[in-house]
């Protein structure tokens, strides 16, 4: 099994509330990814866990603050968000961060919109 | 840092046609996949290739490591195969760094 899980698939969101996004694997992956996409752009990496270790922070503002309380679980915590941070964003893990053969296999994403 | 060009920006195809998509990097990669990346977000997995040559149904990837390019073919194609293709690549550590992807649109 090959799946990486998000939930929600669709979020709104205020500027002065405070939401989470999750992320989810079984497949015994070791690395687990944060990134963000914007309309017709590349994802962007925002943050790197390896193994449950915040490893790589992209200079994301600290309104994203970002989880890992097991191995299979990633979560992202937002507060105080401005519009220009609505986009899809991406979870993806890797068995590990530096192994020359890891894929990385992305979730389907939380389509995030904050108002 | 490495710079990814991918190659046609965009693309129109009538469904039937075959096509080839081409990505470029600056740099020795230890890394390189090729997504698709359907109309709902989801980012697939299409080949893991860093060199040489890979082939999954009407889909084949070719890398040529040491002139720093891929090539992804698709053959006979179909409406489904509609989106954007992304080709990302690794130098060392954990970052993956996408091209700007081809949009690709398989017209019935």
């Amino acid at each position: 099994d090959t799946e990486v899980t998000q939930t929600p698939k669709h979020l709104v969101m205020g500027m002065t509330n405070k939401k989470s996004l999750k992320c989810e694997q079984h497949m015994g992956h070791r690395a687990m990814y944060w990134y963000k996409q914007k309309a017709k752009k590349p994802p962007e990496l925002m943050f790197v866990y390896s193994y449950e270790k915040l490893s790589i922070n992209e200079s994301v503002p600290s309104r994203f603050s970002p989880e890992c309380p097991n191995s299979s679980l990633l979560n992202l915590h937002l507060h105080a968000l401005q519009p220009e941070d609505s986009a899809l964003y991406l979870c993806a893990s890797s068995f590990r961060t530096s192994g020359a053969s890891d894929t990385q296999y992305f979730g389907p994403g939380t389509r995030l919109t904050v108002l | 840092g490495i710079q990814v060009e991918q190659s046609p920006p965009d693309l129109i195809l009538q469904e039937g046609a075959n096509s080839t998509l081409r990505c470029n990097f600056s740099d020795s990669v230890n890394n390189l996949q090729w997504f698709h990346q359907n109309p709902w977000g989801q980012l697939i997995n299409l080949f893991y290739i860093p060199s040489g040559t890979k082939q999954n149904g009407r889909l084949s990837a070719t890398t040529v490591a040491t002139e720093r390019y891929s090539l992804l073919y698709i053959s006979s194609s179909q409406t489904t195969d509609s989106g954007v293709y992304f080709c990302a690549v690794r130098t060392s550590g954990s970052r993956l760094t996408f091209g700007e992807g081809t949009q690709l649109t398989v017209n019935p």
